[in-house]
């Protein structure tokens, strides 16, 4: 199996450009997150996907930030206008149930730079 | 919201040394998992326990229930067990209804040969 597969690797962009990041999850898994890691903030929940509907979307940080989920074997985490503070990493991981009782998988993440 | 906690922050050791990272949590859980993110960035998870003690190779994650902590062990350390080690354990969000994992700020270990 080739895990969670997001891209791109890395992006940079200037400040208020569109930004969509794309993942796939493992294939036959139910529940998909989108995380996102700072320096200042550590791991953080943004939104988690039940069978490819939104069940908590509390850690999405403003109305810049939305994702998608159109089939089982993919979303995308879109930002727009995007700014210097969303620069982070940003995973993706899948998994089997809920999440908070199941192994996570992760994907390699997308390096998000904002000038 | 579920309060986690670990220590140490830092931590450096030569080869071979016993290493224990330690992680606390304010609330009552159903399951805590461990993670390891390596140098490169990528995240394993490398244990999900609700109680007693898992093994897998040289390390060893032990959870106490009562006293809301668990500790993360690495036997004969080695250079490529330098990684960042996180522990994350579900909040229940009353909003949602839903548990969500809350992680710890992690810590990071380095083996030096």
């Amino acid at each position: 199996d080739a895990g969670v597969i997001q891209s791109p690797r890395h992006e940079v962009t200037e400040m208020g450009q569109e930004v969509t990041l794309r993942c796939k999850p493992i294939s036959g898994h139910n529940s998909l997150f989108w995380y996102r890691q700072t320096m200042m903030r550590g791991l953080e929940l943004l939104i988690y996907f039940n069978n490819n509907v939104p069940i908590d979307d509390s850690g999405m940080p403003e109305d810049r930030f939305s994702a998608k989920m159109p089939n089982a074997s993919f979303s995308t985490l879109k930002i727009q206008p995007s700014e210097p503070r969303d620069s982070a990493v940003y995973f993706c991981a899948s998994t089997t149930g809920t999440g908070s009782t199941d192994t996570q998988y992760f994907g390699p993440g997308t390096r998000l730079t904002v000038l | 919201k579920n309060e986690v906690e670990q220590s140490p922050q830092n931590l450096t050791a030569q080869e071979g040394e016993f290493i224990t990272i330690n992680c606390s949590y304010s609330v009552g859980i159903s399951a805590l998992h461990w993670l390891q993110q390596h140098p490169g960035g990528g995240i394993v998870s490398l244990f999900m326990l609700s109680s007693g003690k898992k093994k897998h190779g040289r390390l060893i994650a032990t959870i106490n229930i009562q006293e809301k902590h668990s500790s993360l062990h690495i036997t004969a350390s080695h250079p490529r067990d330098s990684a960042v080690y996180i522990c994350a354990v579900p909040s229940r969000d009353l909003g949602f209804g839903n548990e969500k994992l809350t992680f710890g700020t992690g810590t990071r270990l380095t083996i030096i040969p």
